[in-house]
């Protein structure tokens, strides 16, 4: 089975850097994505990690570790439209479903 | 370009009608998925197809039924609706070809049952 963590609320200011992290326990890794979704929206893909590293988009960026079973996201120079749910979600190997397992979400305001 | 189409977009229902959830995709994707958004509780997956006349339980699959006729449509049955299937429903459809690519979600079906 898989089991993900990741905090369930966080407070920036904008124009800041926040990391929202994401710990997992999986029986076999096969990718791990961030989904970005504004209330009442469907969630949006923002990145992906398969191999071990920073993987940086814009403002951007996922960072994966495999030994450790842990990613964590980057937002930087935070906008208010930053404000939404951030998830983390894991593939496991069984590629004939690619079906993915989602964390519950971390919520980010962005204030003023 | 649609993308993922879901309809309806709200629904209330009473316990033990039925009805069911309509998902249509215009990308060819192979895969496709229901899911389930409870608050505090993230996705959850409820059936999945790998294809055209395939269908597979997810996490929590009781209660519903699916069904893929056609490859660019993934329907989801509510038998009897019970209280506890209040929820917000998503569909999601992947390629088969690219492991990089990610799922791609509809806007979603609200559903109320009292």
């Amino acid at each position: 089975g898989q089991n993900i963590d990741q905090p369930t609320e966080m407070t920036a200011t904008e124009g800041a850097i926040v990391q929202i992290n994401c710990t997992y326990q999986t029986s076999g890794f096969n990718g791990l994505f961030w989904y970005q979704q504004h209330a009442g929206e469907a969630p949006t893909f923002l990145s992906y990690n398969v191999l071990d590293g920073l993987e940086e988009k814009g403002r951007f960026s996922s960072f994966l570790s495999r030994s450790k079973g842990y990613s964590y996201l980057l937002l930087k120079e935070l906008q208010m439209k930053d404000s939404a749910s951030y998830l983390c979600a894991v593939r496991d190997w069984d590629t004939g479903r690619r079906a993915l397992t989602f964390g519950s979400g971390t919520r980010l305001q962005v204030q003023p | 370009n649609a993308g993922v189409t879901q309809t309806p977009k709200f629904r209330v229902l009473k316990t033990g009608q039925s009805m069911t959830l309509l998902c249509a995709q215009d990308m060819n994707h192979e895969y496709m998925y229901w899911y389930r958004q409870d608050p505090g509780m993230g996705l959850r997956l409820i059936h999945y197809s790998v294809g055209e006349g395939t269908t597979a339980k997810g996490e929590v699959p009781d209660g519903y039924n699916v069904s893929r006729l056609k490859k660019q449509n993934f329907l989801l049955g509510l038998e009897s609706a019970a209280p506890s299937q209040t929820s917000v429903y998503f569909c999601a459809s992947s390629s088969q070809e690219q492991t990089r690519q990610p799922q791609h979600f509809g806007d979603g079906t609200r559903l109320s049952i009292l």
